[in-house]
């Protein structure tokens, strides 16, 4: 099984300021066959289910904002908030679908 | 619009079973495998089981293989989970979502409860 580990396990920015999410996988998860990362990040705020943000590692999802950009390949990886909102404090997670059993980072929990 | 709604959750004594449906609108859901994913009180997410697109394949965690069965009816456009035997580890919310071939999850459900406790 490949292992996601996200650091830090909580973060607090101040508003308008970046935050910055690391995750890391126990092997890679680039694909040789079409030099994709098969790697997304999830937002989650209570009480609702994730929402996708970046999928293939560095695609932003249509309708997510600008300041969520996500980089990274192989085995290490980043989220990036710019300009952080109030609307973001939430939990993030990173997910690899490269092989099964697919599987998360413990995630991330977000603060101002 | 695309929409996925989970039913079937509650409390359950362990030991006895369960039946998840998560009912699929405004996509073609034929064409999208699908996925259960649980989140314990708390705590992150956790894959279950995955179904192709055409229910030919199937797999699950360690955690829930023997136990519970995925299955779909694409006439219906409703995904399934059957869940036996259950555990207290086993209480959480499960959430229903698809994914287009071998990618990501979207879209998701809004999730059922499941809590099992005697």
């Amino acid at each position: 099984d490949i292992v996601m580990t996200q650091s830090p396990d909580s973060l607090a920015v101040s508003l308008g300021e970046r935050a910055t999410i690391n995750c890391k996988s126990s092997q890679s998860v680039l694909h040789s066959s079409n030099t994709k990362n098969y790697l997304a990040w999830y937002q989650q705020k209570p009480g609702q289910p994730p929402k996708l943000l970046i999928y293939w590692a560095s695609m932003r999802e249509s309708g997510v904002p600008d300041r969520f950009s996500g980089s990274g390949s192989g085995t290490d990886f980043t989220l990036t908030i710019t300009s952080l909102q109030a609307e973001d404090v939430a939990v993030y997670y990173c997910q690899q679908y490269y092989s099964t059993p697919i599987t998360f980072g413990q995630g991330t929990r977000l603060e101002i | 619009q695309v929409q996925l709604v989970e039913s079937g959750g509650g409390v359950v004594q362990p030991g006895r079973s369960l039946r998840l449906s998560c009912a699929a609108s405004g996509f073609t859901f034929s064409s999208y495998g699908m996925h259960w994913v649980r989140q314990a009180p708390g705590k992150g997410l956790e894959w279950v089981a995955v179904i192709w697109y055409d229910g030919s394949n199937k797999y699950y965690a360690d955690s829930v293989k023997g136990r519970f069965t995925i299955s779909r009816d694409n006439s219906k456009n409703t995904l399934f989970l059957q869940m036996n035997s259950l555990r207290a580890d086993d209480t959480a919310v499960y959430y229903c979502a698809g994914a287009l071939g071998d990618m990501w999850f979207d879209p998701w459900g809004q999730g059922t409860l499941v809590a099992v406790s005697s």
